[in-house]
């Protein structure tokens, strides 16, 4: 059974970075493309950034573009974003998502068959 | 940016209804399209791809169809289990969601 579990939430002053980490098992981690997506009461849900399945090709929304970077470490099945330069606007619950297709390296398998349950992100001062 | 417009943002159905949830693109999107059902407090669960294929394990009572700029979910004969937010997703340029419908079983 795939499980995601994201990590390293938290409440953080505008200005500031936070890293969240997704512990992914039940698959291999290798093999599918991988994203973030987060959530806001007033704005749903927003595409963050993904990665391919062999960490070649990233991708990000234009919102985060240049403050946040998307990483894995395939040895330790981790799914890793680094937030800088975070502003109010980000604070959202951020889910860890998985590709449902292996080896694709399109932007176009960033559908997602299985989510973590969450990590809360909270910016304010 | 290719916006998603889903409509209605609410509908309240009783048991056993048919229910349709209609997603318009601003541009055509083919058929890279999917839909998610997100209950309250939990994350979005997969339901359809290729704006028609039903994931394993979901119930055929969900069903999806379109392409183009319109798109369609609709569940047959709603259920209690049902209730709950409905995302749609185009792939077609990056990624974007729908502001979601909320679904009510009376």
């Amino acid at each position: 059974e795939v499980h995601l579990l994201e990590s390293g939430g938290g409440l953080v002053q505008p200005g500031g970075s936070l890293r969240l980490s997704c512990a992914a098992s039940g698959f291999t981690f290798s093999k599918y493309a991988m994203s973030w997506v987060r959530q806001t009461p007033g704005k749903g849900l927003e595409w963050v950034s993904g990665m391919t399945h062999s960490g070649t090709n990233t991708f990000y929304a234009d919102s985060v573009k240049g403050r946040f970077t998307i990483s894995r470490d395939t040895s330790n099945n981790t799914l890793f974003l680094q937030m800088n330069s975070l502003r109010v606007e980000d604070t959202a619950i951020y889910f860890c998502a998985k590709s449902p297709v292996d080896y694709c390296s399109s932007p176009r398998c960033f559908y997602f068959d299985s989510w973590g349950q969450g990590a809360l992100v909270s910016v304010s001062s | 940016d290719i916006q998603l417009t889903q409509s209605p943002s609410f509908v309240s159905a009783s048991v056993g209804d048919r229910v349709t949830i209609t997603c318009r693109a601003s541009q055509g999107i083919s058929n890279f399209f999917a839909w998610y059902q997100q209950k309250a407090g939990k994350a979005p669960k997969f339901l359809i791809y290729v704006a028609s294929t039903l994931q394993n394990g979901v119930s055929s009572r969900f069903s999806g169809g379109g392409s183009g700029t319109e798109f369609t979910l609709t569940i047959s004969s709603l259920q209690p289990e049902d209730s709950a937010t409905y995302y749609c997703q185009q792939l077609s340029t990056y990624l974007t969601f729908g502001g979601g419908t909320k679904v009510e079983v009376k």
